[in-house]
């Protein structure tokens, strides 16, 4: 099945407390991307990649980073957690140029997180 | 600034009528729109896309609408089913790869 995975769905952890949430795909997609969802706030774009070592700033990257080494994979590291970072997070991904660029991409399930 | 609104939070409509969901732009540069569903505890879905060289885009009961003088699109959905409840992100992009710029989302409730 195509899908979009993200681990873990949940986690509550504390400031300063570093974490990784893994988004891995199996549809061979070039782009890949990390968002937030607020309340009120939509979906905001954290950082993108259009390819393997190739990643850039969304909107709101800061206290974010993503490391691009395969093509299925797209770690989101938050090196120093703090509570502002509380939110829904989804990954995405889509064909990229070839598909016609980042048009009609694949969401992930949604991590919660929360930083107490 | 935002570059893609949906002005309004909330729609509810009766079973069997039209839904009309609404999204303002601001970047002429944009020339491809979408539309997502988003369910709760669940990621948002891709519903309906058009891209500027068109006026009109129809999938079964969905239909989007775009007029460019205005930058403004609408997502028809007609008749409505209580299964439409969901959030609808408008979303736009410039050609050459650029992100995916979202609205805010509009919560549709459909009710029977």
């Amino acid at each position: 099945e195509a899908q979009v995975t993200q681990n873990p769905r949940y986690l509550i952890t504390v400031t300063g407390k570093k974490l990784t949430v893994t988004c891995s795909q199996n549809m061979n997609h070039e782009y890949m991307s990390w968002y937030r969802q607020d309340p009120g706030l939509g979906l905001r774009q954290i950082y993108y990649s259009m390819n393997v070592e190739v990643t850039d700033k969304g909107d709101v990257p800061e206290g974010y980073k993503v490391s691009r080494k395969e093509k299925r994979n797209f770690p989101l590291i938050l090196e120093s957690p703090s509570p502002n970072q509380t939110s829904l997070y989804f990954c995405a991904s889509s064909l990229g140029e070839l598909g016609g660029g980042p048009y009609e991409q694949f969401f992930g399930p949604g991590t919660r997180l929360t930083v107490l | 600034d935002q570059q893609v609104k949906q002005n309004s939070p909330s729609l509810s409509v009766q079973e069997g009528r039209i839904s009309i969901l609404n999204c303002d732009y601001t970047n002429s540069m944009f020339d491809y729109f979408l539309w997502y569903k988003k369910y709760p505890a669940e990621g948002p879905t891709f519903l309906i896309s058009i891209s500027s060289i068109k006026d009109k885009n129809e999938d079964g009961r969905f239909t989007v609408f775009l007029n460019k003088s205005a930058k403004h699109l609408s997502l028809h959905i007609v008749p409505s089913q209580p299964g439409d409840s969901a959030v609808y992100f408008c979303a736009a992009s410039a050609s050459g790869n650029t992100p995916l710029v979202f609205g805010k989302g509009t919560r549709l409730s459909v009710i029977a």
